[in-house]
Formats: structure tokens, sequence, C-alpha cells
């Protein structure tokens, strides 16, 4: 089973600041299969990036998303307040999909 | 506007049957997607559960494979979730969601609302 392990667990940044949100896979898999949700409180996880590094539909540029063998990176640019959320990370293997455990972020 | 919406029992017997359905609007079952559901606890995070196509060949999670059932209702345009032998530990938030894959990606695209069920006596 593959594990997802996220970083850091809470991330606290200004307006117009960088969020960066890492997630490393216990195993190496294709990124393909990598996608980032952001879920906002009393509300359903939202796809943001799929594939590694593919926007969704209505996604801000300001999200982005990157790979490096296990590694994967989210990166939010130009924080604004509406990105208080906790991010996801998710990707399959072994015959399931696995989840991240979150990272918040919060805009001071 | 592709919309999910979940229903079923909130509260469920230790021991007894979970049952839910997701009623889709806005899209075909009988597109070309996977029917899904994620469970959602404070304990155990977002957990996937398994998935259906129209065609009824479905996917688990091995995890859960001896409990889990997912099923089909085309008159209804529903898809439904069955869970034997609960326990606490299957208390959680549960989403139906929308899966497009496709040749190179997989999108979890639309999700459900969220329906909240406690196993407790």
């Amino acid at each position: 089973e593959i594990v997802l392990t996220q970083s850091p667990g809470t991330l606290s940044l200004s307006p117009g600041e960088r969020a960066t949100v890492s997630c490393r896979a216990s195993q190496s898999v294709s990124s393909t299969y990598l996608a980032w949700f952001q879920q906002t409180p009393g509300q359903a996880p939202r796809l943001l990036i799929y594939g590694a590094s593919r926007r969704a539909t209505g996604i801000p540029d300001r999200f982005s998303g990157s790979a490096s063998g296990t590694d994967f990176t989210l990166a939010i640019s130009r924080l604004e307040p509406e990105d208080s959320a906790v991010y996801f990370c998710q990707l399959y293997g072994s015959s399931r999909w696995t989840f991240g455990q979150g990272t918040k972020v919060e805009i001071k | 506007q592709v919309q999910l919406q979940e229903s079923g029992p909130g509260l469920v017997k230790p021991s007894g049957t979970l049952s839910l359905s997701c009623t889709v609007s806005g899209d075909s079952i009988n597109s070309n997607s996977w029917w899904t559901w994620v469970r959602q606890s404070p304990e155990k995070g977002l957990e996937w559960l398994g998935e259906i196509y129209h065609s009824g060949s479905t996917n688990y999670n091995p995890s859960l494979r001896s409990r889990v059932t997912i099923s089909l209702d085309k008159s209804k345009n529903q898809f439904s979730l069955r869970l034997t032998s609960v326990t606490a530990a299957d208390t959680a938030m549960y989403f139906c969601v929308r899966v497009v894959y496709e040749s190179d990606s997989t999108l979890f695209d639309y999700w459900g609302q969220g329906t909240q069920v406690t196993v407790s006596s």
C-alpha cells in the first residue's frame, strides 16, 4: 500500500506570499495519477490539479503543481484570503486511490 | 451543471449495514465516467471506498472489499453504497464522486456535499 506524507502540517502565511505544500509517496508511481484538492470547512474537496501539473477547470493560474520522482509539490503564488483551506494530495497505486493527511494553509 | 446528492440514514447500529444512495443530475450514469464513493473521518482522513462503471464493472478498496458493494439503478440515475458489519470505525462523512479517466490523467471532478453517518447503538 502506498503511503502519502504531506508537509508541513500547517502553514501560516500573509496575503501575497507564496505557499509550498509537499507530498512524498512511499514508492515510485506514475505522476499521471497525482492530484491536489482544496477543502474548506463544511465543504467537499475541490479538484485543483490533476496529472501532477494540470489545472482543473476554473482554477486560477496562481495554483501550480510539479513532480520529481516520488516528491510532488503544490505551489500557491500570491496568496489570497480565500486560499485558507486544507490541501490534500491523492495518488493511485496498489489497486487503490490514497490521500495524504492534509496540510492546513492559514492566511494571517 | 453536474450535481451529485447523497441520501440515506444518518445513524446505523453496530454490526448493521450502511446503505447510501447518490442521485446524479446533469450527467447520465451511462456516460464515460466512474461513479465513486469516498469517506472522510478525523481518524482516517480521506479514504477511497470503490467505484462502478455503467457496465456494472466495479473496483473496491482492498482493505474493505469483503464488506463493500456498489451498485447502479439506471432508471433513477443513481448509484448506491452498501457497507456491512459496521463498527464505530465506519463513522464518517460519506461523499459520492464522479471520476473521469482520460488517456493520461484522472479527474475526481464533481463531488456531492457529503452525508454524515454515525455508527452507534
